[in-house]
């Protein structure tokens, strides 16, 4: 148990659908961050919030909506995504967003079809 | 930005030592990272070494750091099947963790 929690483990959506990950985190960090992991592929940095203020997002689509309403949780908030969106996505936190290492969630298996 | 490089696959046999090796480009990284991830997890934090020191042991875990070729490394004593996983680098410096592709660690019984 990492202190990161991840909601759904997995998710199965068309591609009209709308859907939202959820990631909780209890260890009191000020940063959270989304990562998208593919096959063959090396982890993708998508967002990176401080303090609920967005302050990295590495162009990432704009059917992918991040949400941060307060320090503990973040939101991914998914609409019209397409089959090569599949993928493992993984929640983070650390205490600051420099010189410190990351608790990572268990990650929500993401099909599109 | 940042560059982390790691072979993709190593393949042991069960009770044989294990070495996962990482380059990175940014001398500025002041704290380097070993993570494993098992399958259908998410990733787990192993061990980390800061960037003044060139050796850190935990139990079965041994990082060694060449600050000056830029290089990290993990080995793992008498490797065992749970052992089995994908192994990511990550260093960070005043930016985000910056991760390899991973390792995919194979133990052979």
């Amino acid at each position: 148990e990492t202190g990161v929690t991840q909601t759904p483990r997995h998710l199965v959506m068309g591609m009209t659908n709308k859907k939202s990950l959820k990631c909780e985190q209890h260890l009191g960090h000020n940063a959270m961050y989304w990562y998208k992991q593919s096959a063959k592929k090396p982890l993708e940095l998508m967002f990176v919030y401080s303090l609920e203020e967005r302050v990295e997002n590495n162009s990432v689509p704009s059917r992918f909506s991040p949400e941060c309403p307060n320090s503990s949780h973040l939101f991914l908030h998914l609409h019209t995504l397409q089959p090569e969106d599949s993928a493992l996505y993984l929640c983070a936190s650390s205490p600051e967003t420099g010189n410190t290492e990351a608790f990572f969630g268990q990650g929500t298996r993401l099909t599109v079809v | 930005g940042e560059d982390v490089e790691q072979s993709l696959f190593l393949s042991v046999r069960e009770g044989d030592s294990s070495v996962i090796n990482c380059t990175y480009t940014d001398s500025s990284s002041t704290y380097l990272y070993w993570y494993k991830q098992e399958p259908g997890a998410g990733l787990q934090l192993l061990t980390y070494i800061f960037s003044n020191m060139d050796m850190k042991q935990d139990q079965r875990l041994t990082v060694l750091l060449n600050k000056k070729d830029k290089h990290l490394s993990l080995r793992i004593a008498d490797t065992q099947t749970g052992d089995s996983a994908i192994y990511f680098c990550a260093v960070s410096g005043n930016t985000p963790l910056v991760f390899g592709k991973g390792t995919r660690l194979s133990v052979i019984a």
